[in-house]
């Protein structure tokens, strides 16, 4: 079967660093993405990885690592407004999207 | 202002009872999903269209109908709902093979 896991829940203090990983086993693989979902609204876009390696929006970063079907979200400068849940997505066969459960990241002061 | 929109945002209803769950978006995207939202399990697909009258199953099509007579639009369908359909759902668009994904507000449905 098809699936990408990563931790439930990761919990960090204001101004440091985190990375949320994902690893994924799917049919096909066109890509890893990651969304942003602040409790009750809808996933935004974060990032996305096609190819291996790193890709840098400000405080946040993506990794990709095709042969160990891999990859992180990367957050540096942890504000408190980061408080969400966050979600890896895999571009599969057919142009599904493919998700991981989602991590909750809880930010303390 | 591109964005996808649902309709009704919050929605309470009992066991048997027809409901349409609608989404429309303005972005003239061809691919277009359903999903659901439940505690722990993520975002689990519904069904997705990858165009006008086109239509497939995701991972959780049991106790849904959709359709893609226009573009822009594409309505969640539940024919008998039942509390197990108790859910937060997500509308959302995407332009073709891009890996951007929009979505919709969100509908918190309860049925009891």
């Amino acid at each position: 079967g098809q699936s990408l896991e990563q931790p439930s829940e990761v919990t960090a203090v204001e101004g440091a660093i985190v990375q949320i990983n994902c690893t994924y086993q799917t049919s096909g693989f066109y890509g890893l993405s990651w969304y942003q979902q602040h409790d009750g609204g809808a996933p935004t876009f974060l990032s996305y990885n096609g190819l291996d390696g790193l890709e840098e929006t400000g405080r946040f970063s993506s990794f990709l690592s095709r042969s160990d079907s891999y990859g992180y979200l990367l957050l540096q400068e942890l504000q408190m407004k980061d408080s969400a849940s966050y979600f890896c997505a895999v571009r599969g066969s057919n142009y599904q999207l493919i998700w991981g459960a989602g991590t909750k990241l809880i930010i303390k002061p | 202002e591109a964005q996808v929109t649902q309709n009704p945002r919050y929605l309470i209803t009992v066991t048997g009872k027809k409901l349409t769950v609608t989404c429309s978006q303005n972005m003239n995207h061809e691919y277009m999903s359903w999903y659901r939202q439940d505690p722990g399990l993520g975002l689990r697909q519904i069904y997705y269209s990858m165009n006008v009258e086109v239509t497939d199953k995701g991972d959780v099509p049991e106790g849904y109908k959709v359709s893609r007579k226009e573009k822009r639009n594409f309505p969640l369908i539940l024919e008998s709902p039942s509390p197990n359909q108790t859910s937060l759902y997500f509308c959302a668009s995407r332009d073709g093979p891009a890996y951007e994904q929009y979505f919709g507000p969100g509908t918190r449905l309860t049925v009891t």
